[in-house]
């Protein structure tokens, strides 16, 4: 089956627009995660959601950062007027959820913005 | 410690070489001890995912232990290749579906 999925792959937006990153799970995963690596950094976690419960945002750097899951499958990352610090390869990893050995994590390719 | 730390930071070794690499994590609330391969360009592909206090795992010519009294896990690669050249993550996490913390990886440079 298809893996985790990531659009756009590259993005160069300008200081003060704002973006949407998409992320398509592996069918039948219930949890999602949204995690970047900005240069030089290690990959840090920003938000997790699991099936129907509120979302885990403790890893969110500000308030213009927000997520959601439609339907429990697809999610948008949205960035409000971007930084030249949000400059990152953002990364979406799905896993089977709650009750899972290891409960391993797949990764999507991730989407390297850049902010101008 | 509280966070995961990884040694070295980078790696240049030439073909045949065998090497390993250390990860270090905090040894209380731990759930399981993650490796990933990271290709430029690629998605982080997992290599183990390791639970109990000695495990060990092996894939091909690659295998790591796991100490999670004194937190830390080895991942050793037996006769290095230069598909081998990649950033190798260790990553931890406290319960199942939770959030993974990195260390800041190993950097593998294997030349013929």
């Amino acid at each position: 089956g298809a893996g985790v999925s990531q659009s756009p792959s590259n993005k160069v937006t300008e200081k003060g627009k704002d973006v949407e990153l998409r992320c398509d799970p592996i069918s039948g995963h219930t949890a999602l995660y949204w995690y970047r690596q900005s240069l030089g950094q290690g990959l840090e976690f920003l938000i997790y959601f699991q099936g129907n419960s509120a979302p885990d945002k403790s890893g969110l750097p500000s308030d213009r950062f927000s997520a959601e899951r439609t339907g429990g499958s697809v999610s948008t990352l949205t960035i409000q007027r971007t930084q030249q610090e949000d400059s990152a390869v953002y990364l979406c990893a799905s896993s089977l959820g709650p009750g899972t050995p290891g409960d391993e994590q797949f990764f999507g390719p991730g989407t390297r913005l850049t902010v101008l | 410690i509280l966070n995961v730390e990884q040694s070295p930071q980078s790696l240049h070794v030439q073909e045949g070489d065998s090497t390993n690499f250390t990860c270090s994590f905090p040894s209380s609330n731990f759930y399981a001890l993650h490796w990933y391969r990271w290709e430029t360009a690629k998605s982080p592909e997992a290599l183990f995912v390791m639970t109990l206090n000695g495990d060990e795992k092996k894939k091909g010519r690659i295998s790591a232990t796991l100490n999670t009294k004194e937190g830390y896990s080895y991942l050793y690669i037996k006769g290095s290749q230069p598909e081998d050249s990649a950033t190798y993550l260790c990553a931890f996490n406290t319960g199942t579906a939770s959030k993974l913390t990195f260390g800041t990886g190993t950097r593998l440079q294997v030349t013929l």
